[in-house]
């Protein structure tokens, strides 16, 4: 089945500095590719997502970039604010439909 | 449009107890997913309902956990004896086309 490893664990930067958290996929037959960040407490939420017929998708200070032939894709987020600080997941979303979570990232985004 | 609630919202229970958690989907939502995460460990996968059916459950971690979705709408999810290593977030997710998949806020159990 589907198995994503996602890197680091912890992250944490300086308030404007650039962010970029890793995953890789094994299975070659995953599609659909969210993002979710998770405030303290909070549902996860939807930050974005890429299919794989895409190789990168903006939206304002976060990117997402997808490599199918090496199976991995990233999470990149500019110009980072105190508000960005979360848990981050990525995660595959394997042929049964169901998503598979990476171990999640904890981005500490200091003042 | 309500989103995806869960209740209870926290659960603090005696070893061998037994806990019953509620989800209720977004209205029209025919996936729904039951996820947990175990303290610093990734969102693991237990089930998945199409309507009233188990379309998959095999991320169910053994027959103490037992899922529901009578009518195909709300799902429960008992844990009966409940043990120490089933402390965690359990969250519940609902999803139209299995693309968009939207989360709960979760459900905080504590077996003590």
């Amino acid at each position: 089945g589907e198995n994503v490893e996602q890197h680091p664990s912890t992250l944490s930067v300086q308030e404007g500095d650039s962010a970029v958290i890793k995953c890789t996929y094994s299975d070659s037959a995953s599609n659909y590719f969210p993002w979710y960040k998770q405030e303290l407490g909070k549902r996860p939420q939807l930050i974005i997502d890429i299919r794989s017929n895409v190789g990168e998708k903006k939206d304002q200070r976060i990117a997402v970039t997808l490599n199918k032939t090496a199976k991995h894709f990233s999470l990149h987020i500019t110009e980072t604010q105190p508000e960005d600080s979360a848990v981050y997941f990525c995660a595959a979303r394997d042929q049964g439909g169901k998503l598979i979570f990476g171990q999640g990232t904890e981005l500490s985004v200091k003042p | 449009e309500a989103g995806v609630t869960q209740f209870p919202s926290h659960s603090v229970i005696e070893k061998g107890q037994t806990v019953t958690l509620r989800c209720d989907p977004i209205s029209g939502h025919d996936n729904l997913y039951w996820y947990r995460r175990v303290m610093g460990k990734e969102i693991k996968f237990l089930l998945h309902f199409v309507k009233e059916s188990k379309q998959d459950e095999s991320g169910m971690p053994n027959n103490r956990f037992l899922a529901e979705r009578t009518g195909g709408t709300y799902s429960t999810l008992k844990v009966q004896p409940a043990e120490l290593e089933d402390s965690g977030v359990y969250f519940c997710a609902s999803s139209q086309d299995k693309v968009a998949i939207y989360f709960g806020e979760g459900s905080w159990l504590t077996v003590v």
